[in-house]
């Protein structure tokens, strides 16, 4: 059972860029979120899709967008690249199990590290 | 709004001595309380989860955690450290079992001296 999948695992861009990331959740699940991890820091939110919608949005401009596909693989994309967007991006996959009003523990990617020059 | 500190950036110990990892969290529901390690270059990796059932919760590899609902506070432990547990180390709070928002404290490197 392959866990959750990311691509690139590194990537190097310039200002000005715009850079597209990949990720496949884990099988079984329907719901994607995205970190991003400066150096020396905690993850934080940018970001949930389920059902092929935005859910939940952290502090994040709007450069920062997302897609989730009906296979429910998600891109995070980043327009207008800053230096300061360097960092790890983490995806993160569970399963929303509405009903119950219970969503499953979430499971991390490898992530893909960007370097903003 | 919820919000995690982490205390103690930095926390070193010697093999075979107790573990202890300090977490506070600020939640005006009840919380989701969560610990990941996080080794060089990888992914997190769920250490263990509080939902309610119990206060005490036991992980992986001889972690467990306890939640005190009157401290606020969600510690993690390990009775006897090994070299292999070097790590960053990530308390983390959500409002709905992990699949919504997850806010995550700045981390604890943790040293394992020989």
């Amino acid at each position: 059972d392959a866990g959750v999948t990311q691509s690139p695992t590194h990537l190097i861009k310039t200002r000005g860029q715009q850079v597209t990331l990949r990720c496949s959740p884990k099988s079984g699940h329907d719901t994607v979120s995205w970190y991003q991890q400066a150096l020396g820091q905690g993850p934080q939110f940018i970001f949930q899709y389920y059902e092929e919608e935005e859910r939940q949005r952290g502090n994040f401009p709007d450069r920062f967008s997302g897609h989730q596909f009906p296979n429910y693989s998600s891109e995070l994309n980043v327009n207008a690249l800053w230096l300061g967007d360097s960092a790890l991006y983490l995806c993160a996959s569970s399963l929303m199990r509405i009903r119950d009003e219970v969503a499953e523990t979430q499971y991390f990617g490898p992530g893909t590290r960007l370097l903003v020059l | 709004a919820q919000s995690v500190t982490q205390l103690g950036s930095h926390v070193s110990v010697s093999e075979g001595a107790l573990v202890l990892l300090r977490c506070n969290y600020s939640s005006s529901v009840p919380p989701y309380l969560f610990w990941y390690v996080q080794y060089p270059n990888q992914g997190l990796q769920l250490l263990l989860k509080y939902t309610s059932a119990a206060t005490l919760v036991k992980g992986i590899n001889g972690f467990e955690a306890e939640f005190k609902k009157s401290e606020t506070s969600f510690h993690l432990t390990k009775p006897s450290a090994h070299m292999s547990d070097a790590a960053e180390y990530f308390c983390a709070v959500s409002d709905w079992g992990g699949g919504f928002k997850t806010i995550f404290g700045a981390g604890t490197r943790l040293f394992v001296k020989a």
